[in-house]
């Protein structure tokens, strides 16, 4: 079975640009979530979906929101990109009811 | 002060060393992960503890809830071992939600 992906791999945007990034879980997880990993630090929590509800939501601006779809992939969106926006943007996917989470290979985002 | 803090920040080993990464934590956990990170920035799972101790090959997790403390041990470690090591805990009624702390940089030479 294919693992999650994410895409894009890579993305350059400017600041007050709008960007959106997609997830697909592996198949059979209901269960996606975002985080956010600026350089050096360990990833943050930014949202939570599972069977298309927003089920958790991380100390993050409403510039950020995301939306899960009928086949449980995902989008993560932020308008009006900052610098300090630029990070590693990590999908992860579990099971109902597990906690075991898999893990995106990651869209780095670069906002110049 | 973090929720979840990691120990050593960096770490250089000698080939064939036993190496040994902490983690303190100061919530209440359903959960604590062990995972690894690799340039370019793709996460894998290594363990999820919830009491006592697991090993997988080379790797031993260990995990005390009464003194919020999880060690992660590496025996005859390799070069191929070097990658970010991050500890990760599910905070009670946290739902599936993750806290990381900020990661253990481990380089082993050969």
């Amino acid at each position: 079975d294919a693992g999650v992906t994410q895409s894009p791999t890579h993305l350059i945007k400017t600041r007050g640009q709008h960007v959106t990034l997609r997830c697909s879980p592996i198949s059979g997880h209901k269960s996606v979530s975002w985080y956010q990993q600026v350089l050096g630090q360990g990833p943050q929590f930014i949202f939570q979906y599972y069977e298309k509800e927003e089920r958790g939501r991380g100390n993050f601006p409403d510039r950020f929101s995301a939306r899960q779809f009928p086949n449980y992939s995902s989008e993560l969106n932020v308008n009006a990109l900052l610098l300090g926006d630029s990070a590693l943007y990590l999908c992860a996917s579990s099971r109902q009811g597990a906690y075991e989470q898999y893990f995106g290979p990651g869209t780095r985002l670069t906002v110049t | 002060k973090n929720e979840v803090e990691q120990s050593p920040q960096n770490l250089t080993a000698q080939e064939g060393e036993f190496i040994t990464i902490n983690c303190s934590y100061s919530v209440g956990i359903s959960a604590l992960h062990w995972l690894q990170q690799h340039p370019g920035g793709g996460i894998v799972s290594l363990f999820m503890l919830s009491s006592g101790k697991k090993k997988h090959g080379r790797l031993i997790a260990t995990i005390n809830i009464q003194e919020k403390h999880s060690s992660l041990h590496i025996t005859a470690s390799h070069p191929r071992d070097s990658a970010v090591y991050i500890c990760a805990v599910r905070a009670n009624n946290a739902g599936n939600m993750l806290t990381f702390g900020g990661g253990t940089r481990l380089m082993v030479k050969p």
